[in-house]
């Protein structure tokens, strides 16, 4: 596709439901980040693939949080248990010169958990 | 907390007028770079600078960058009102993973 595409754009989940959200990256690339945006905060970084190898898991916030990329080139963050402090705007981003070229973000999944 | 810190945290300028933003980040890096982010958006692109750059210029953006002392500063020449944002820096580390690491951000109120 022409950029990164997320989905859903937002999303309610009552605490304790279980959500996924998915990120389409542009074709072809080869790295796929996701980050975390609180309220008026930088992104935080969550996690890191390369193709469908998962480098980087470091900003993981906890075992409920787990991303996957099995083909490299879907991705998806699955938050389980979701707590109130979950509420945020999940961004993803792709990028395909090697492993220091810009970044490409979408548009962001907005999570309210209730 | 990974992130870097920018200051000013805040900015009002009237259009016409120069903005300056400043960035520390605390990893060595490969490349530092600026992002923009209107309010409720993704983010966008605006200027990479390598580590063995000091300065770069992109139309009426200028970056600077010193990595002895781990700091950035952008640069908005003529600002207009279409300029009002939230601008981030960025450092990519120099590590297998090319973590990208933002700081907190800069938002700009550029006044017609």
């Amino acid at each position: 596709g022409a950029g990164v595409s997320q989905s859903p754009r937002y999303k309610v989940a009552k605490r304790g439901q279980d959500v996924a959200l998915r990120c389409d990256p542009i074709s072809g690339h080869v790295s796929l980040f996701w980050y975390q945006q609180a309220l008026g905060q930088g992104p935080e970084f969550l996690t890191y693939f390369q193709n469908e190898a998962q480098l980087d898991k470091s900003g993981l916030p906890s075992d409920r949080f787990f991303a996957e990329r099995p083909e490299g080139s879907v991705s998806t963050l699955k938050i389980q248990r979701t707590q109130q402090e979950d509420s945020a705007v999940y961004l993803c981003a792709s990028s395909g010169t090697g492993l220091y070229g810009e970044a490409f973000f979408g548009q962001g999944t907005r999570l309210t958990v209730v | 907390s990974q992130q870097g810190e920018e200051d000013p945290q805040a900015l009002s300028i009237q259009e016409g007028e120069n903005a300056t933003m400043n960035c520390s980040y605390k990893t060595s890096i490969n490349n530092l770079q600026w992002y923009r982010q209107n309010s409720g958006r993704g983010l966008v692109h605006l200027i990479l600078i390598r580590s063995n750059e000091r300065e770069k210029h992109s139309g009426r953006l200028r970056v600077t960058l010193d990595t002895s002392k781990k700091s950035s500063s952008l640069l908005i020449t003529a600002s207009r009102a279409a300029d009002t944002a939230s601008y981030f820096c960025a450092a990519r580390g120099s590590s297998n993973t090319g973590k990208l690491i933002f700081g907190q951000g800069t938002t700009l109120q550029v006044k017609p």
